[in-house]
């Protein structure tokens, strides 16, 4: 069974260009996480789709966004890339909206914005 | 929001049990304890997960105390590969916003 798989692997923007990342979950899986990992630092909640449907938001300005498609593979957009937006952003799904099942990663888009 | 807190770092010599213990103060009642492992660059793994009293794998056991505010991951007879950033994760639920992944425990195996 294929394994959550995020694209790019690394890219290169500068600031104030867009970018969007993509993520396609675990076949069965309905909802989709993603989250920001700066250089040596924790994971940082970002977003939750489940069904199509924003679940769930962290504490990041509206240029973050993103969309889930009706295979549930899910993209995520973020416009006006600031210096602080360079990470690893790491997408993860679950089989329902998280309750007692685990986040199955992928292994992430490192994003470097100069 | 049940926030969680783990020593930042800890060191063991190969084939030692290593301890992590986390704190969680605010567990609500329907919460699951999760642990992860992440290497660099890559996406965390899951460890374990439990509710209470203790939970063993073919990998590591999770003891949670009668009052749930804490946990300890505990990992037998660590090898170099074990080398690696642990974090413990509290929530249930729709509410992915409780979902605190915390500083982590950066575990360093020594040879």
């Amino acid at each position: 069974e294929a394994g959550v798989t995020q694209s790019p692997t690394h890219l290169i923007k500068t600031r104030g260009q867009q970018v969007t990342l993509r993520c396609s979950p675990i076949s069965g899986h309905t909802s989709v996480y993603w989250y920001q990992q700066a250089l040596g630092l924790g994971l940082q909640f970002l977003l939750w789709y489940d069904e199509g449907e924003e679940r769930n938001r962290g504490n990041f300005p509206p240029r973050f966004s993103g969309r889930q498609f009706p295979n549930y593979s899910s993209e995520l957009n973020v416009n006006a890339l600031e210096l602080e937006d360079s990470a690893l952003y790491l997408c993860a799904s679950s089989r329902i909206g998280f309750n007692t099942g685990e986040l199955f990663f992928g292994e992430g888009s490192r994003l470097t914005v100069l | 929001l049940a926030k969680t807190t783990q020593p930042i770092s800890m060191d063991s010599y190969e084939g030692q049990e290593v301890n992590i213990t986390c704190s969680h103060n605010n567990i609500a009642t329907n919460d699951y304890i999760t642990w992860y492992q992440q290497f660099p660059s890559q996406g965390p793994r899951f460890i374990i997960q439990g509710y209470k009293t203790k939970v063993t794998n073919e990998v590591a056991s999770l003891f949670i105390p009668a009052d749930r505010k804490s946990s300890t991951l505990s990992l037998p007879r660590v090898s170099l590969s074990d080398t690696a950033v642990y974090y413990c994760l509290v929530g249930v639920g729709t509410g992915a916003n409780n979902l605190f992944f915390g500083t982590g425990t950066r575990l360093t195996v020594i040879p």
